[in-house]
Protein backbone atom coordinates (compact mmCIF):
# COMPACT_ATOMS: atom_id res chain seq x y z
CA UNK A 1 0.00 0.00 0.00
CA UNK A 2 1.26 3.67 -0.99
CA UNK A 3 1.72 5.41 1.85
CA UNK A 4 3.58 9.22 3.18
CA UNK A 5 3.86 9.78 6.53
CA UNK A 6 4.58 13.77 7.49
CA UNK A 7 6.70 14.99 10.44
CA UNK A 8 8.34 17.70 11.88
CA UNK A 9 5.47 20.06 12.51
CA UNK A 10 5.30 22.46 15.48
CA UNK A 11 5.05 25.32 17.35
CA UNK A 12 7.82 28.23 16.13
CA UNK A 13 8.19 31.84 16.94
CA UNK A 14 8.19 34.11 14.22
CA UNK A 15 11.47 34.38 12.05
CA UNK A 16 12.09 30.73 13.51
CA UNK A 17 12.95 27.72 11.24
CA UNK A 18 11.29 24.28 10.99
CA UNK A 19 12.20 21.34 9.07
CA UNK A 20 9.40 18.86 7.87
CA UNK A 21 10.05 15.09 6.90
CA UNK A 22 7.91 12.61 4.71
CA UNK A 23 8.34 9.12 4.58
CA UNK A 24 7.50 7.31 1.83
CA UNK A 25 6.55 3.76 1.57
CA UNK A 26 4.83 1.00 -1.33
CA UNK A 27 6.04 2.57 -4.02
CA UNK A 28 9.22 3.38 -6.14
CA UNK A 29 10.13 6.94 -4.54
CA UNK A 30 12.78 8.10 -6.97
CA UNK A 31 10.35 7.74 -9.67
CA UNK A 32 8.05 10.19 -8.97
CA UNK A 33 7.63 14.09 -8.31
CA UNK A 34 6.83 14.69 -4.97
CA UNK A 35 5.18 17.86 -3.77
CA UNK A 36 3.94 20.12 -0.48
CA UNK A 37 0.46 21.71 -0.10
CA UNK A 38 -0.51 23.47 2.71
CA UNK A 39 -4.25 24.38 4.08
CA UNK A 40 -4.18 27.50 6.20
CA UNK A 41 -7.10 27.49 9.07
CA UNK A 42 -10.35 28.52 7.33
CA UNK A 43 -8.49 29.00 3.92
CA UNK A 44 -8.52 26.33 0.75
CA UNK A 45 -5.46 24.19 -0.48
CA UNK A 46 -2.39 26.21 -1.43
CA UNK A 47 0.81 24.66 -3.74
CA UNK A 48 4.20 25.23 -2.08
CA UNK A 49 6.73 23.25 -3.47
CA UNK A 50 7.81 20.34 -6.19
CA UNK A 51 10.49 18.50 -6.53
CA UNK A 52 11.28 16.16 -9.67
CA UNK A 53 11.60 12.58 -9.15
CA UNK A 54 16.14 12.97 -9.44
CA UNK A 55 15.59 15.71 -7.36
CA UNK A 56 17.12 18.28 -9.92
CA UNK A 57 14.24 20.20 -10.49
CA UNK A 58 12.82 22.24 -7.96
CA UNK A 59 9.64 24.80 -7.80
CA UNK A 60 8.15 27.09 -5.52
CA UNK A 61 4.94 29.67 -4.62
CA UNK A 62 5.86 33.03 -4.73
CA UNK A 63 5.11 33.11 -1.22
CA UNK A 64 7.73 31.02 0.31
CA UNK A 65 10.14 31.29 -2.83
CA UNK A 66 13.64 32.63 -0.93
CA UNK A 67 12.25 31.10 2.13
CA UNK A 68 11.57 27.34 2.35
CA UNK A 69 13.63 24.79 0.33
CA UNK A 70 12.57 21.52 -0.76
CA UNK A 71 14.76 18.42 -1.12
CA UNK A 72 14.86 14.59 -1.33
CA UNK A 73 17.07 11.56 -0.14
CA UNK A 74 15.97 8.88 -2.11
CA UNK A 75 18.17 6.27 -0.54
CA UNK A 76 16.05 6.83 2.48
CA UNK A 77 12.34 7.00 0.63
CA UNK A 78 11.84 10.67 2.89
CA UNK A 79 11.01 13.95 0.77
CA UNK A 80 12.39 17.40 3.17
CA UNK A 81 11.20 20.85 3.43
CA UNK A 82 13.11 23.53 4.99
CA UNK A 83 11.25 26.18 6.18
CA UNK A 84 12.77 29.54 7.15
CA UNK A 85 12.02 33.03 7.89
CA UNK A 86 8.36 31.89 9.23
CA UNK A 87 5.36 34.18 10.11
CA UNK A 88 1.61 33.93 10.77
CA UNK A 89 0.90 33.27 6.76
CA UNK A 90 2.42 30.14 6.80
CA UNK A 91 0.57 28.67 9.44
CA UNK A 92 -1.21 25.72 8.39
CA UNK A 93 -1.76 22.16 8.41
CA UNK A 94 1.27 20.52 5.94
CA UNK A 95 0.68 17.93 3.52
CA UNK A 96 3.19 15.76 1.06
CA UNK A 97 1.70 15.08 -2.05
CA UNK A 98 2.90 12.11 -4.65
CA UNK A 99 2.66 12.74 -8.44
CA UNK A 100 0.18 10.19 -10.05
CA UNK A 101 2.45 9.57 -12.93
CA UNK A 102 5.63 8.92 -13.20
CA UNK A 103 8.49 10.27 -15.72
CA UNK A 104 8.11 7.38 -17.69
CA UNK A 105 4.25 7.16 -18.37
CA UNK A 106 4.12 11.39 -18.68
CA UNK A 107 7.14 12.34 -20.45
CA UNK A 108 7.08 15.14 -17.32
CA UNK A 109 10.08 15.18 -14.94
CA UNK A 110 7.01 16.78 -12.82
CA UNK A 111 2.75 15.90 -13.15
CA UNK A 112 1.16 17.78 -11.13
CA UNK A 113 -2.21 15.83 -10.47
CA UNK A 114 -1.93 14.25 -6.93
CA UNK A 115 -2.85 10.79 -6.07
CA UNK A 116 -1.19 9.74 -2.53
CA UNK A 117 -1.40 12.52 -0.24
CA UNK A 118 -0.07 12.39 4.37
CA UNK A 119 -2.58 13.38 6.78
CA UNK A 120 -0.85 16.66 6.86
CA UNK A 121 1.80 17.31 9.98
CA UNK A 122 0.84 21.19 11.62
CA UNK A 123 2.64 23.71 11.70
CA UNK A 124 1.56 26.98 13.65
CA UNK A 125 3.37 30.63 14.08
CA UNK A 126 1.45 33.07 16.55
CA UNK A 127 1.45 36.07 14.66
CA UNK B 1 -0.24 33.29 -12.16
CA UNK B 2 -3.03 31.49 -13.18
CA UNK B 3 -6.11 32.20 -11.20
CA UNK B 4 -8.77 29.10 -10.91
CA UNK B 5 -12.30 30.31 -10.15
CA UNK B 6 -14.87 27.87 -8.65
CA UNK B 7 -18.67 28.25 -8.89
CA UNK B 8 -20.61 28.21 -6.33
CA UNK B 9 -18.99 28.07 -2.97
CA UNK B 10 -21.51 26.43 -1.14
CA UNK B 11 -24.21 23.98 -2.81
CA UNK B 12 -27.18 22.32 -0.83
CA UNK B 13 -28.14 19.33 -2.29
CA UNK B 14 -30.31 16.27 -1.25
CA UNK B 15 -29.39 12.34 -1.93
CA UNK B 16 -29.77 11.50 -5.24
CA UNK B 17 -28.99 15.17 -6.78
CA UNK B 18 -27.52 15.66 -10.20
CA UNK B 19 -24.60 18.17 -8.88
CA UNK B 20 -22.33 20.17 -11.34
CA UNK B 21 -19.34 22.49 -9.90
CA UNK B 22 -17.65 25.00 -12.35
CA UNK B 23 -14.20 26.06 -12.80
CA UNK B 24 -13.09 28.77 -14.48
CA UNK B 25 -9.20 29.41 -15.03
CA UNK B 26 -7.75 32.86 -16.12
CA UNK B 27 -5.59 31.12 -19.35
CA UNK B 28 -5.89 28.31 -21.30
CA UNK B 29 -4.69 25.10 -19.49
CA UNK B 30 -4.38 22.70 -22.30
CA UNK B 31 -6.23 20.26 -20.05
CA UNK B 32 -4.16 19.89 -17.14
CA UNK B 33 -6.63 20.19 -14.40
CA UNK B 34 -7.67 18.20 -11.62
CA UNK B 35 -10.37 17.69 -9.17
CA UNK B 36 -9.93 16.87 -5.48
CA UNK B 37 -12.64 15.61 -2.92
CA UNK B 38 -11.72 16.28 0.73
CA UNK B 39 -13.77 15.33 4.25
CA UNK B 40 -13.10 17.29 7.50
CA UNK B 41 -10.28 15.73 9.09
CA UNK B 42 -9.13 13.69 5.99
CA UNK B 43 -6.47 14.24 3.32
CA UNK B 44 -7.88 15.17 -0.06
CA UNK B 45 -8.18 12.51 -2.72
CA UNK B 46 -7.92 12.43 -6.80
CA UNK B 47 -10.92 12.37 -8.51
CA UNK B 48 -10.22 13.46 -12.10
CA UNK B 49 -6.94 14.47 -13.92
CA UNK B 50 -6.79 15.67 -17.25
CA UNK B 51 -9.56 17.77 -17.08
CA UNK B 52 -11.78 14.51 -17.82
CA UNK B 53 -9.94 10.96 -17.05
CA UNK B 54 -11.71 9.10 -13.99
CA UNK B 55 -8.68 7.92 -11.39
CA UNK B 56 -8.72 4.14 -11.13
CA UNK B 57 -11.02 3.26 -7.98
CA UNK B 58 -13.24 6.08 -8.25
CA UNK B 59 -17.34 5.87 -8.09
CA UNK B 60 -18.66 6.28 -12.02
CA UNK B 61 -21.06 8.80 -10.78
CA UNK B 62 -18.05 11.33 -10.95
CA UNK B 63 -16.94 12.69 -13.98
CA UNK B 64 -15.02 15.78 -15.67
CA UNK B 65 -15.40 17.42 -18.69
CA UNK B 66 -14.54 21.06 -20.34
CA UNK B 67 -11.54 21.98 -22.39
CA UNK B 68 -9.39 25.43 -22.19
CA UNK B 69 -10.55 27.69 -19.46
CA UNK B 70 -14.09 26.27 -18.41
CA UNK B 71 -14.15 22.77 -17.09
CA UNK B 72 -17.04 21.05 -14.43
CA UNK B 73 -17.10 18.65 -12.20
CA UNK B 74 -20.60 16.70 -12.39
CA UNK B 75 -21.88 14.00 -9.70
CA UNK B 76 -24.59 12.25 -11.47
CA UNK B 77 -26.14 11.24 -8.14
CA UNK B 78 -24.95 12.50 -4.65
CA UNK B 79 -24.76 9.44 -2.35
CA UNK B 80 -24.16 10.05 1.66
CA UNK B 81 -20.68 10.23 1.28
CA UNK B 82 -20.18 12.72 -1.14
CA UNK B 83 -20.57 15.81 1.14
CA UNK B 84 -17.38 17.27 1.31
CA UNK B 85 -15.60 20.28 0.01
CA UNK B 86 -14.16 20.17 -3.62
CA UNK B 87 -11.14 21.95 -4.94
CA UNK B 88 -9.96 22.03 -9.08
CA UNK B 89 -6.53 22.73 -9.53
CA UNK B 90 -4.30 23.59 -12.75
CA UNK B 91 -0.70 22.19 -13.33
CA UNK B 92 -0.16 23.60 -16.39
CA UNK B 93 1.91 26.14 -15.37
CA UNK B 94 3.93 26.85 -12.63
CA UNK B 95 2.66 28.28 -9.74
CA UNK B 96 0.39 25.54 -9.54
CA UNK B 97 -2.76 27.20 -8.75
CA UNK B 98 -5.89 25.67 -6.53
CA UNK B 99 -9.73 26.82 -6.72
CA UNK B 100 -10.84 28.15 -3.40
CA UNK B 101 -13.42 25.36 -2.94
CA UNK B 102 -17.17 24.68 -3.28
CA UNK B 103 -18.79 22.92 0.18
CA UNK B 104 -21.33 20.71 -0.82
CA UNK B 105 -24.11 20.55 1.90
CA UNK B 106 -27.15 18.33 2.96
CA UNK B 107 -30.05 20.06 2.11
Amino acid sequence: EMQLLESGGALVQPGGSLRLSCAASGFIFRSFGMSWVRRAPGRGLEWVSTISGDGVNTYYADSVEGRFTISRDNSKNTLYLQMNSLGGEDTALYYCAKDHLDYDTSGYNTYGAFDIWGQGTLVTVPS
Amino acid sequence: DIQMTQSPSILSASVGDRVTITCRASQSLNNWLAWYQQIPGKAPKLLIYEASTLKSGVPSRFSGSGSGTDFTLTISSLQPDDFATYYCQQYDTYPWTFGQGTKVEIK
